[in-house]
């Protein structure tokens, strides 16, 4: 079972450099998460989906975009990138009920140099 | 905002046993309280959940007062592998708020 899929796995970009951070799960989950998380501190919220099509703020929302065409992707795009983003993003999907368990990716290490 | 309260870390003798507390005053009727943890440089794995009675499984169990506002996470006998950070969540709503946990240190 692969589960969450998250690519790539590392990264470094100029300030000002775009790029595309993906997730893709397969085990045919409605909800997709991304959070981002700062040396330590907890996981943030950025955005969340309930369903392809489906996409809304999280806590952290600022810089970035997202979209859900399909039911097994949710990519996280960063148009202008800052060293404020500089992060490790997790990507994690759930089923329909909300006190089903959330499984996580691997993340994906972001350096804004 | 659906949020817990958990003590920012905790250390625990190996192979003795660690109750991780947490309060979750505002948690609703029906949602289950959830427990993960994040092992250093990995991401957050579920660990365990449960809505009223008292929950085991194989790696940890949990207790749930019986107002429902707070839980302990139980590892019966911490071990070296146990070190993380333990998160308890009220998943109220569509979000997960993760908050920073509990950073649990295993003493040899």
């Amino acid at each position: 079972n692969a589960g969450v899929t998250q690519t790539p796995k590392f990264r470094i970009l100029k300030i000002g450099q775009s790029m595309t951070l993906q997730c893709t799960q397969d085990m045919n989950h409605n909800y997709m998460y991304w959070y981002r998380q700062d040396p330590g501190m907890g996981l943030k919220l950025i955005y969340y989906s309930v369903g392809a099509g489906i996409t809304d703020k999280g806590e952290v929302p600022n810089g970035y975009n997202v979209s859900r065409s399909t039911t097994e992707d949710f990519p996280l795009r960063l148009e202008l990138a800052a060293p404020s983003q500089t992060s490790v993003y997790f990507c994690a999907s759930r089923g329909r009920n909300r006190n089903q368990p959330q499984h996580f990716g691997d993340g994906t290490r972001l350096s804004i140099l | 905002d659906a949020k817990t309260t958990q003590p920012n870390s905790m250390e625990s003798n190996e192979e003795e046993p660690v109750h991780l507390p947490c309060n979750h005053s505002t948690i609703s009727g029906t949602d289950y309280i959830h427990w993960y943890r994040q092992l250093p440089s990995q991401g957050p794995e579920y660990v365990i959940h449960g809505l009223t009675s008292n929950v085991n499984n194989r790696m940890a169990s949990l207790a749930i007062a019986e107002d429902r506002k707070s839980s302990t996470l139980i590892l019966h006998r911490a071990t070296l592998r146990d070190a993380a950070v333990y998160y308890c969540i009220d998943p109220s709503g569509n979000q997960f708020y993760f908050g920073t946990g509990t950073s649990l240190t295993v003493i040899p």
